[in-house]
C-alpha cells in the first residue's frame, strides 16, 4: 500500500524551529518528486515546497523562502522540512505529498502533522 | 485570499447534479496551465479527484468530471450521493506563484 506518514508537528514559540519528517512506503520513493503542502482553516491549501527525485531541484513558496529548507534521504525513503524563524502565520497542518509524475498535481497525501506557533 | 476563486459552498439534492467553478487569471489557468481537483472528506486527507482538467485517477467514479475554458475550470458531480459531502479544491500552476490552490468549496448534500 502506498503510504506517507508525517511526524514532528508540535507547539513552538515564534522564532523557534521545528523539523518535520515524512516516511514513505509502498512505492519507489527515489523516482518521485515530493512536496510539502500546508492547510489552515482561514487560507485553505498552500503549496510550500517541492524537491526533485534526485535533489537537484528544490523550490519554495515566497512566504517560506529563506526560512524553510526541504531535503530528502532516498536511502531512508524519507522527506524532511526544516522550519526556522517560525511565525504565527505558519500555524497549519503540514502534509507531505507525492507529485504525479511529470505533472504538478499531487497524487498521494499523508495524514498531516499539526504545527502550532504561539507564545 | 486564494489565487484561484471558488464558491465557498454549493448544495444539491441526492441524485442531482452540481457544478463547482474555479476562476483564475491570465497568469495561471488562462496561461494554459492544467487544473486539478481534490476531494477532502470530513476529517480526512485530500484525495486527487481530477488531474489535467479532465482525467480521473483509477478508482474515481465517472460521476465526477472536469472541464476547462479560458481562465476558468469546473468540476461536475452527477448523481449526487450522501458520501460526496466534502470540501473540494482546485489547483493549477501560476507563472509567479507556482502551484496555487482555490479556497475550497464545501458541498452539502441536502
Amino acid at each position: 500500500e502506498v503510504q506517507l506518514v508525517e511526524s514532528g508537528g508540535d507547539l513552538v514559540k515564534p522564532g523557534g524551529s521545528l523539523r518535520l519528517s515524512c516516511a514513505a512506503s509502498g512505492f519507489n520513493f527515489n523516482t518521485y518528486n515530493m512536496s510539502w503542502v500546508r492547510q489552515t482553516p482561514g487560507k485553505g491549501q498552500e503549496w510550500i515546497s517541492s524537491i526533485s527525485s534526485d535533489r537537484t531541484y528544490i523550490d519554495y513558496a515566497d512566504p517560506v523562502k529563506g526560512r524553510f529548507s526541504t531535503s530528502r534521504d532516498n536511502d531512508k525513503n524519507s522527506l524532511y522540512l526544516q522550519m526556522d524563524s517560525l511565525r504565527a502565520e505558519d500555524t497549519a497542518v503540514y502534509y507531505c505529498a507525492r507529485d504525479l509524475p511529470e505533472n504538478d498535481a499531487f497524487d498521494v497525501w499523508g495524514q498531516g502533522t499539526m504545527v502550532t506557533v504561539s507564545s | 485570499q486564494s489565487v484561484l476563486t471558488q464558491p465557498p459552498s454549493v448544495s444539491g439534492a441526492p441524485g442531482l447534479r452540481v457544478i463547482i467553478s474555479c476562476t483564475g487569471s491570465s497568469s495561471n489557468i488562462g496561461a494554459g496551465f492544467d487544473v486539478h481537483w481534490y476531494q477532502q472528506l470530513p476529517g480526512t486527507t485530500p484525495k486527487l479527484l481530477i488531474y489535467d482538467n479532465t482525467y480521473r485517477p483509477s478508482g474515481v467514479p465517472d460521476r465526477f468530471s472536469g472541464s476547462k475554458s479560458g481562465t476558468s475550470a469546473s468540476l461536475a458531480i452527477t448523481g449526487l450521493q450522501a458520501e460526496d459531502e466534502a470540501d473540494y479544491y482546485c489547483q493549477s500552476y501560476d507563472t509567479t506563484l507556482r502551484r496555487v490552490f482555490g479556497g475550497g468549496t464545501k458541498l452539502t448534500v441536502l
